[in-house]
């Protein structure tokens, strides 16, 4: 079955940098395109990056663009975030999610992981 | 960015009794090209992975019991749970794939009264 564990995260200061991954299983990784999708406590979702196949199109949001560096290894069926010049913020939960993909665009997702939570704080 | 403004922000049902969520656009997510509506609703549990519920605003996904079912287009949608269990209670998202910036609403919480 599909399974996405995400990893990597913890408390960091303002600032500082972090490494997410997600690692896939169940489904042939390379097929798929991946998002970022992030919940601040309490909060509600926010989408915050997604990577095409073969990291041909990658797009950020507003929120983490030049900041935020979304990856991928096929070869290790992985999803990376790096995150860099982290904000209090920047706080949240941090999901993968596998995306699907018909009529020639990005749609909704049909397998979420479980989250990792971030949290910046000094 | 499409705002999506779900109401109510929260609500308690009877068991078997039917809860209703709206969720609205600030803008169409309806593509004339394929005449679907780009919008999709899912159910959040503490200590779960999100679970995909209904797509193209009305598709049930496959396993989700019947109960579950998705309507509206355009900019205004609906969930409604026909007969709600125990096991609902959650919190609802929608969800607009219309723009590649994706947006979700900021949730409903169903509670069993």
């Amino acid at each position: 079955q599909v399974q996405l564990v995400e990893s990597g995260g913890g408390l960091v200061k303002p600032g500082g940098s972090l490494r997410l991954s997600c690692a896939a299983s169940g489904f042939t990784f390379s097929d798929y395109y991946m998002s970022w999708i992030r919940q601040a406590p309490g909060k509600g979702l926010e989408w915050v990056s997604y990577i095409s196949k073969s990291a041909n199109t990658i797009q950020y949001a507003d929120s983490v663009k030049g900041r935020f560096i979304i990856s991928r290894d096929d070869a290790k069926n992985s999803l990376y975030l790096q995150m860099n010049s982290l904000r209090a913020e920047d706080t949240a939960v941090y999901y993968c999610a596998r995306e699907t993909y018909r009529y020639g665009s990005r749609n909704y997702c049909d397998h979420w992981g479980q989250g990792t939570l971030v949290t910046v704080s000094s | 960015d499409i705002v999506m403004t779900q109401s109510p922000d929260s609500l308690a049902v009877s068991l078997g009794e039917r809860a209703t969520i709206n969720c609205n656009s600030s803008q169409s997510v309806l593509y004339s090209s394929t005449n679907k509506n780009y919008l999709s609703w899912y159910q959040q549990k503490p200590g779960q992975p999100l679970k995909l519920l209904i797509y193209w605003a009305s598709t049930r996904e496959s396993g989700v019991p019947d109960r579950f079912s998705g309507s509206g287009s355009g900019t205004d949608f609906t969930l409604t749970i026909s007969s709600l269990q125990a096991e609902d209670a959650a919190v609802y998202f929608c969800h607009q794939y219309y723009s590649n910036l994706w947006t979700f609403g900021q949730g409903t919480r169903v509670e069993i009264k």
